[in-house]
C-alpha cells in the first residue's frame, strides 16, 4: 500500500542550527514527491518538488530511492521557518491523488 | 493572479443536513482536488476532477460527492451530515499534477 511516514510530530531546534525533517514513502511505482508548508494562519503551500531539484528558502530535498526517503534539509534554521511541514506522494497513475504524511511541526527557537 | 478561492469560509450545520462547498481554481488549472483535514486523520484525499471527469476517489462513503463544471469550478456535497464530518475541507488546483497543487484556505465545517 502507498504510504508516507513522517516520524517526528515535533522538531525543535535553535536558530542557526541545521534542520532535517524526515520523510519515508512506500510506493511500488516511480515516486513523485513534494514538500508542502503551512505557516501559522496561512494556507498550505508548495515548498519543493523533487523533479525540479531546486532550493527554496534555503531548503533542499533529495530523493533516495534506495532508502525510499525524501528528507527536507536546511543548513541554518531561521525563526521564520517555524511551521507545519508535510511530505506528499503523488500517485501519477491515479490522477491527481496526493498521499500526505502526518506532518512535522518545526519550531525554531531564538 | 487570483489564487484558489473557497466559499464559504465557515459553516455550521446540524446532523442529518446536507452541505455544498464551492471551489474556484486558478485560471487555466483544469485539475481540482478535494481533501479533508482533521487533527486525528490529517490530510485525506477525497476526489480529483480533470476536465469535468472524476479521475479518482478516496476512501470516503457515498455521502461525499463532487462535480466539476466546464469552467473548472468545482463543488463538493456531503449529505446526511454526521458529527465526524466536522473538518477543514481543502480544495487544490493544478495545471498538471506533477507540478504540484495550489491550495485554497479551506472551508471549516462544524456539524452539531
Amino acid at each position: 500500500a502507498q504510504r508516507v511516514t513522517q516520524p517526528e510530530k515535533l522538531l525543535s531546534v535553535f536558530k542557526g542550527a541545521p534542520v532535517e525533517l524526515k520523510c519515508n514513502y512506500s510506493y511500488s511505482g516511480s515516486p513523485e514527491l513534494f514538500w508542502y508548508v503551512q505557516y501559522s494562519r496561512q494556507r498550505l503551500q508548495l515548498l519543493l518538488r523533487h523533479i525540479s531539484r531546486e532550493s527554496i528558502k534555503g531548503f533542499t530535498a533529495d530523493l533516495n530511492k534506495g532508502e525510499t526517503s525524501f528528507h527536507l534539509k536546511k543548513p541554518f534554521a531561521q525563526e521564520e521557518d517555524s511551521a507545519m511541514y508535510y511530505c506528499a506522494l503523488h500517485l501519477y497513475n491515479q490522477g491527481g491523488k496526493l498521499i500526505f504524511g502526518q506532518g512535522t511541526e518545526l519550531s525554531v527557537k531564538p | 493572479k487570483a489564487g484558489v478561492t473557497q466559499t464559504p469560509r465557515y459553516l455550521i450545520k446540524t446532523r442529518g443536513q446536507q452541505v455544498t462547498l464551492s471551489c474556484s481554481p486558478i485560471s487555466g488549472h483544469r485539475s481540482v482536488s478535494w481533501y479533508q483535514q482533521t487533527p486525528g486523520q490529517g490530510l485525506q484525499f477525497l476526489f480529483e476532477y480533470f476536465s469535468e471527469t472524476q479521475r479518482n476517489k478516496g476512501n470516503f462513503p457515498g455521502r461525499f460527492s463532487g462535480r466539476q463544471f466546464s469552467n473548472s469550478r468545482s463543488e463538493m456535497n456531503v449529505s446526511t451530515l454526521e458529527l465526524g464530518d466536522s473538518a477543514l475541507y481543502l480544495c487544490a488546483s493544478s495545471v498538471t499534477a506533477n507540478y504540484g497543487y495550489t491550495f485554497g484556505s479551506g472551508t471549516r465545517l462544524t456539524v452539531v
